[in-house]
């Protein structure tokens, strides 16, 4: 049980175009989905919280604006990266809240923007 | 600013022995914590969630949970080279209303030799 799947698995963009990445719960449905960015050697950093049928709230320093959520089911949350630029970079990798607040992580995404 | 604090290694234990790994909270009132183990390159995965003060084992591991010293701890016994990754400790954002969010440290990296 509490799988989560992410797609893609990996991306390369060109700078200036934008990038979707779809996170979903498969056998469990998740009211709040997380996303994170993780730089090489670097731990974990929350980007934002995302809630089914609301906005989703931002960490202080996370443009909105070009990060953008879009949580319309109870079983998938969308991340848009919008104007890709080569410092956006990153494994960005989703996950799914369970029960007693427990995240199960989805496999993540490597975002190469050239 | 809430921290969770983890010596970051690495923790070189032999096959067999046991690796204990630590980890400390700056939020009194955090109520919920989590150890996830991390491969490189891949995502996290979550292997114990512990809410009450003391043990709570499964398999070969236990965590250990002591709120009034603020810490929590991992044992992971007969050490496997299948183990060696980095650990994340992971604690419960514990704000009123604040819902679910949780707070990584940096990590620990264990190494298990042969």
């Amino acid at each position: 049980g509490a799988v989560v799947s992410q797609h893609p698995s990996r991306v390369i963009c060109k700078s200036g175009t934008s990038v979707k990445i779809e996170c979903r719960s498969l056998d469990f449905q998740a009211t709040t989905m997380f996303w994170y960015r993780q730089f090489p050697k670097q731990s974990l950093m929350l980007m934002a919280t995302s809630n089914e049928g609301s906005k989703a709230t931002y960490e202080q320093g996370v443009e909105k604006d070009k990060f953008l959520i879009n949580h319309a089911s109870l079983t998938l949350s969308t991340l848009t990266v919008t104007s890709a630029h080569p410092e956006d970079s990153s494994f960005y990798i989703c996950s799914a809240e369970g029960g007693s607040y427990e995240q199960y992580f989805g496999p993540g995404t490597r975002l190469t923007v050239t | 600013q809430k921290e969770v604090e983890q010596n970051s290694g690495p923790l070189s234990v032999p096959e067999g022995a046991i690796a204990s790994l630590n980890c400390t909270y700056s939020d009194r009132v955090s109520q919920s914590f989590f150890w996830y183990r991390q491969y490189s390159g891949k995502s996290p995965e979550l292997i114990m969630s512990i809410y009450s003060n003391g043990d709570k084992e499964d398999g070969r591991f236990t965590a250990q949970l002591n709120k009034a010293s603020q810490y929590v701890s991992l044992l992971i016994r007969d050490s496997q080279p299948s183990d060696s990754a980095t650990y994340l400790c992971a604690v419960n954002d514990g704000v009123t209303g604040g819902g679910n969010k949780l707070t990584f440290g940096t990590g620990t990296q264990l190494k298990v030799e042969l």
